[in-house]
């Protein structure tokens, strides 16, 4: 079993739908979260940075962790053909100079 | 604008020769620096930690000998593939932790024909 599992996608919506995107972990020891947004052909950007249970919310973007079930979620309101990209959640068990593990990425188009 | 820089973005090379990426931090000192695989639809596979002044620490599985990783200065390190070949082909990209966030570069998509 893989440390972060993540469905690749892809994931097709129309534009302004809501979007739902989530990963699963197996290491209880991970306490920071982050959504990073990939464009093609680019490195990827951090979107979300959570460290806690509960909800954070970022203009359009909300990122949800559940420790107790280990399951982190991002959701995407009024979704825009400009979101279209690849996002991997990645976690780790410590701040600073931490070395995050990635999901392998989902990959969603957002069609006009 | 970007915080990591890196360069060349594309590169084609024939088999056996050796190519040298760079990846730079912009205004931030970065003692640490990572370089990451990336495989399409894969994730980013961590292949080493790059030290500035000191050895670079490479994840099990990453030839040290094959992926040279020099961390030259406070701003700059880099990795050049030798003796590629084609299998060698990937987006490769790095990364540096300013204030706890992670800032990754451009990638570089290496083609070995």
């Amino acid at each position: 079993q893989k440390e972060v599992e993540q469905d690749p996608g892809p994931l097709s919506v129309p534009e302004g739908a809501i979007v739902s995107l989530n990963c699963t972990y197996s290491n209880s020891a991970f306490q920071y979260f982050m959504w990073y947004r990939q464009y093609s052909r680019k490195g990827p950007e951090l979107l979300m940075y959570t460290y806690s249970s509960g909800n954070k919310e970022d203009g359009r973007f909300t990122a949800q962790v559940d420790k107790s079930s280990k399951y982190i979620s991002l959701f995407i309101r009024d979704s825009q053909p400009s979101d279209s990209a690849t996002y991997l959640c990645a976690m780790s068990v410590g701040g600073g100079s931490y070395i995050p593990t990635f999901g392998r990425g989902t990959s969603l188009i957002v069609h006009p | 604008g970007a915080v990591v820089s890196q360069h060349p973005s594309r590169v084609i090379c024939k088999s056996g020769t050796s190519v040298k990426i760079e990846c730079r931090s912009l205004d931030f000192q970065a003692t640490t620096m990572f370089w990451y695989r990336q495989f399409p639809k894969q994730s980013l596979m961590l292949m080493a930690t790059s030290n500035e002044g000191s050895k670079a620490t490479y994840e099990q599985g990453v030839e040290k000998d094959k992926f040279l990783i020099n961390h030259a200065s406070l701003t700059l390190s880099t990795l050049t593939v030798t003796s590629a070949h084609p299998e060698d082909s990937s987006f490769y990209i790095c990364s540096a932790p300013r204030s706890g966030e992670l800032f990754f570069g451009e990638g570089s998509r290496l083609t070995v024909l």
